[in-house]
């Protein structure tokens, strides 16, 4: 069974400061996706960024960036200037073709001014 | 929110009645999915569905049990609710088109057994 594991549960970075959220998954599959959401308090979940399993590159969405290591099964989480509005629980997910999407326990990001 | 409702937001409910949660979408979405949120454990799939009559168990699966007799609506029932599921509970849809896909999520319902 495919699992996803965060081993951080909660992290703290200063405002305009970079910090990396950690993930790893477990499959036998060769063809799948990746994902970051953020969940503020508001409990909405907001899809942070994507990354296709057969690109070998790393997917890019403004200060949001990914480090995927197909062969290592990591997929880190990196925001760049930091902003107190990043505060939130980010969750990793995990979908393969069968469309099952798996999470993580989540990291609770804290951000100081 | 591609459209999705769930139904209600928030229940309070007493051990061992049966509780049924609705989730509706607008968008005739095929992948359906009912996860629930506890502190520590992230979010934890239930049951999913891949169609119409079609669906599945995820890693939580005792004690509940799903319906989708149509596109739109997924329903969750706790057949004989217990305080071990009080929780957050999350309905998602997967847009699943070959090399395209997203999940939306609803709201979510609150849900408290007493």
């Amino acid at each position: 069974a495919q699992t996803v594991t965060q081993s951080q549960p909660e992290m703290s970075v200063q405002e305009a400061e970079t910090v990396t959220l950690s993930c790893t998954y477990d499959t036998s599959e060769s063809d799948y996706y990746l994902f970051w959401y953020k969940q503020p308090p508001s409990r909405q979940m907001i899809l942070v960024i994507r990354q296709e399993a057969y690109k070998q590159q790393n997917a890019t969405e403004n200060r949001f960036s990914v480090n995927f290591q197909k062969a290592a099964k990591s997929f880190s989480l990196k925001i760049s200037d930091s902003q107190l509005g990043d505060a939130a629980m980010y969750f990793c997910a995990y979908q393969d073709v069968t469309d099952k999407l798996i999470f993580g326990t989540g990291t609770r990001l804290q951000v100081f001014p | 929110d591609a459209g999705i409702t769930q139904s209600p937001r928030h229940k309070v409910t007493e051990t061992g009645t049966p509780v049924t949660l609705r989730c509706h979408q607008t968008e005739n979405h095929r992948y359906m999915y009912w996860y629930r949120q506890d502190p520590g454990h992230g979010l934890r799939l239930i049951h999913y569905s891949y169609g119409v009559k079609d669906t599945d168990k995820g890693e939580v699966s005792d004690g509940y049990s799903v319906s989708r007799s149509k596109t739109e609506d997924f329903l969750l029932t706790l057949e004989s609710a217990t305080s071990s599921q009080t929780s957050v509970y999350f309905c998602a849809i997967s847009t699943g088109t070959g090399r395209v896909t997203e999940a939306f999520f609803g709201q979510g319902t609150r849900l408290t057994v007493v």
